[in-house]
């Protein structure tokens, strides 16, 4: 009983270095999503995907790239890691008759 | 856009009273869902519960119900009996059922015991 898989939990990068944080789902559901929650704020959408193959930008997509090659999997890659790309990372699943998504335990990524 | 507004950054509960954690919302919409997260030191945020516009009937979940006034764009939580366990950041959240999740800025609550 999986759900939603993130990994690392911890990250720790130097400006400009690159780095993907992975996220694995064994619900198949078809929509998935990457949010950052920043301190004191709820989560801001970043990328979002409606199936393989498809994704599209959320609220704050900049210096984030994402890709969908299966159903499962949608990993988030920052290209050249930024201070301001501190935060914590979410990966969800929505599960779509009822409109529920599902989180990972989140990514704690730190730029030096 | 849509904006989702929490307006109590704290709210603290003796344990096995009830609380009531406030939220307002902006949309032009008439079809969509509202939830409340936890989000514990964990981290892990957690579906407290989902209320669909549409059903006029407030949610409830055990010890969670909502107060869901449409008109006035509100959603509030109430926790009854309040629990140590129950101790978390608290989020309220819209989807117009689309591909977008909206947060509010979240609450936190205290239970003392």
């Amino acid at each position: 009983n999986a759900g939603v898989t993130q990994t690392p939990k911890f990250q720790v990068l130097k400006t400009g270095q690159s780095m993907t944080l992975q996220c694995a789902q064994d619900m198949n559901h078809e929509y998935m999503s990457w949010y950052r929650q920043d301190p004191g704020m709820g989560l801001r959408l970043i990328h979002y995907s409606v199936g393989a193959g498809i994704t599209d930008q959320g609220e704050v997509p900049n210096g984030y790239n994402v890709s969908r090659s299966t159903t499962e999997d949608f990993p988030l890659r920052l290209l050249s890691a930024a201070p301001s790309q501190t935060s914590v990372y979410f990966c969800a699943s929505r599960e779509g008759p009822k409109n529920i998504q599902y989180f990972g335990a989140g990514t704690r990524l730190s730029v030096l | 856009a849509q904006t989702v507004t929490q307006s109590q950054p704290e709210m603290s509960v003796q344990e096995a009273e009830t609380v009531t954690l406030s939220c307002t919302y902006d949309t032009s919409e008439s079809d969509y869902y509202l939830f409340w997260y936890k989000q514990p030191p964990s981290r892990q945020m957690i579906l407290v519960i989902r209320q669909e516009a549409y059903k006029q009937q407030n949610a409830t979940e055990n010890r969670f119900s909502v107060n869901f006034q449409k008109a006035a764009k509100s959603f509030s939580l109430k926790i009854s009996d309040s629990q140590l366990g129950d101790a978390a950041m608290y989020f309220c959240a819209y989807n117009n059922a689309g591909n977008m999740l909206t947060f509010g800025g979240g609450t936190r609550l205290m239970v003392k015991p």
